[in-house]
C-alpha cells in the first residue's frame, strides 16, 4: 500500500494568494483527517470527512478555509487569500473504521507565506 | 470534553537510558489510547495502542499500559538509542453515536537521546 499521499511537499507563497493542498487516503479508508502543526499550537484538528461528507469542521480557522473531497481517493484543503500566520506544517491522515481507531498520516505539506 | 495531558520536554537522556514520558487523559466514554512518534521531517507514525483498560501496547521495545484507575498511558522504554530521538504524541479516540468521535493529541515532548 502507498500510504497517505499528500502534495505538495512543500508551498512557499505570498501573502494574498490561493494555496491548495491536495491529499489521497489509503484505499478503502472511509475517514479522512486535516491538521495543521504548528510550534506554538502543537498539531490541531482542522476538519475530517466521513464517507467523503463532512462531519466536523470546527477546527477550521476562519472562512479562510475551505475542505472538499469529491471522491474517496481525493481531497483538498484550500486557504485563500492567505496569510503569513498560516504558515504551518498541514497533515492528512485517513481511517478505516472497521479496522479500527488508528490514524495513518501522510509526510504533511510545508507552507510558508511570505 | 476529553482532553490529553503529557509532560513537556525536551527530555535529554543519554543511551542506554531509561525513558518515561508521563501522559493523563479525561474522557466521556471508553476511549483508545495511542502514542505516535514523528521524526525530523515525517508525519506521524502509530507506536502503539491500547483500546480497554490494562492493555499494554507494545512495539520496538517501547510499551505503555491502559490504567484507567489513574487515567494514564505512559510510555517507558528500558534503554534508549540514538534512533529514538523524535517527538512523541499522546493521544485518545473516543466514539459517540452515530460518526461522532473525536480524536485528541497532547502536545508532544521531544526526546533527545545522546550517544
Amino acid at each position: 500500500d502507498a500510504g497517505v499521499i499528500q502534495s505538495p511537499r512543500h508551498e512557499v507563497t505570498e501573502m494574498g494568494q490561493e494555496v491548495t493542498l491536495r491529499c489521497k487516503p489509503i484505499s478503502g479508508h472511509d475517514y479522512l483527517f486535516w491538521y495543521r502543526q504548528t510550534m506554538m499550537r502543537g498539531l490541531e484538528l482542522l476538519i475530517y470527512f466521513n464517507n467523503n461528507v463532512p462531519i466536523d469542521d470546527s477546527g477550521m480557522p476562519e472562512d479562510r478555509f475551505s475542505a472538499k473531497m469529491p471522491n474517496a481517493s481525493f481531497s483538498t484543503l484550500k486557504i485563500q487569500p492567505s496569510e503569513p500566520r498560516d504558515s504551518a506544517v498541514y497533515f492528512c491522515a485517513s481511517r478505516h473504521r472497521a479496522l479500527g481507531d488508528t490514524q495513518y498520516f501522510g509526510p504533511g505539506t510545508r507552507l510558508t507565506v511570505l | 470534553g476529553d482532553s490529553v495531558t503529557q509532560m513537556e520536554g525536551p527530555v535529554t537522556l543519554s543511551e542506554e537510558a531509561f525513558l518515561t514520558i508521563n501522559c493523563t487523559y479525561t474522557a466521556t466514554g471508553y476511549p483508545s489510547l495511542f502514542w505516535y512518534v514523528q521524526y525530523p521531517g515525517e508525519g506521524l507514525q502509530l507506536l502503539l495502542k491500547a483500546t480497554k483498560a490494562d492493555d499494554k501496547g507494545s512495539n520496538k521495545g517501547f510499551e505503555a499500559t491502559y490504567r484507567k484507575e489513574t487515567t494514564s498511558f505512559h510510555l517507558e522504554k528500558g534503554s534508549v538509542q540514538v534512533s529514538d530521538s523524535a517527538v512523541y504524541f499522546c493521544a485518545l479516540s473516543d466514539q459517540f453515536g452515530g460518526q461522532g468521535f473525536s480524536f485528541i493529541f497532547g502536545k508532544g515532548t521531544r526526546l533527545l537521546v545522546k550517544p
